[in-house]
């Protein structure tokens, strides 16, 4: 299992250029995530999917767009690329899990790529 | 208010040194509990995951949970530099996406 892609690893963008960031998963979530992490701001959630064809904003959506279009899959995309959306962005999945002891409660391992590092001049 | 604070860091110990990281939060209703890893570079990774109060042991890795004052710990006995990382304690809300704030940053020093 190759778990959680992301590609490109890195890229450099003009202000304005727009681009597409794939994420590709092989173990079957329902769910997938888009968060940025810049220095002294943590994970922020930009948008999220519960299930294919299904789409939902987060904490910082502004300027981004995404689809889920398979299930395996999640794209987010810069249409007019600005300096401020510099930063490191992570794709995650996940899938509700149930925890052994109490079958009626669930939680939420999310499950990280390895992140595009995006420089937007 | 954020539904979870933590520790800001960054921390700096010896190797062989017990580091303490945590984080409070504020809503009772919150039932699991998560410390994530993540190295410099890369993705974060799940550590450990705790339900309600009590202990978990992984190696060298302890979580405690302790619903009374709202406090979560992760202890690392044994510190190893390979250890150095950011460490977070997202709000585990159900299925909702969790939510991380900015992690503690450890460093041990060989």
């Amino acid at each position: 299992n190759a778990g959680v892609t992301q590609t490109p690893k890195f890229r450099v963008l003009k202000t304005g250029q727009s681009m597409t960031l794939l994420c590709a998963q092989d173990m079957n979530h329902e769910y997938m995530y888009w968060y940025r992490q810049d220095p002294g701001m943590g994970l922020r959630l930009i948008h999220y999917s519960v299930g294919e064809g299904t789409t939902a904003k987060g904490e910082v959506p502004d300027g981004y767009n995404v689809s889920r279009l398979k299930k395996q899959n999640f794209l987010l995309g810069l249409e007019s690329a600005a300096p401020s959306q510099t930063s490191v962005y992570f794709c995650a999945s996940s899938s509700p899990t149930s925890a052994p002891y109490q079958q009626l409660k669930t939680y939420n391992e999310q499950f990280f790529g390895p992140g595009t590092r995006l420089t937007v001049l | 208010q954020k539904e979870v604070e933590q520790d800001p860091g960054p921390l700096s110990v010896p190797e062989g040194a017990i580091v303490s990281l945590n984080c409070t939060y504020s809503n009772s209703a919150f039932q699991y509990f998560m410390w994530y890893r993540q190295y410099s570079r890369k993705g974060p990774e799940l550590l450990m995951y705790t339900y309600s109060s009590g202990n978990k042991e992984d190696g060298r890795f302890t979580a405690q949970v302790d619903k009374s004052s709202k406090y979560i710990s992760l202890f690392i006995r044994d510190s190893q530099p390979s250890d150095s990382a950011t460490y977070l304690c997202p709000r585990v809300d159900g299925n909702t996406p969790l939510v991380f704030g900015k992690g503690t940053r450890l460093s041990v020093i060989a």
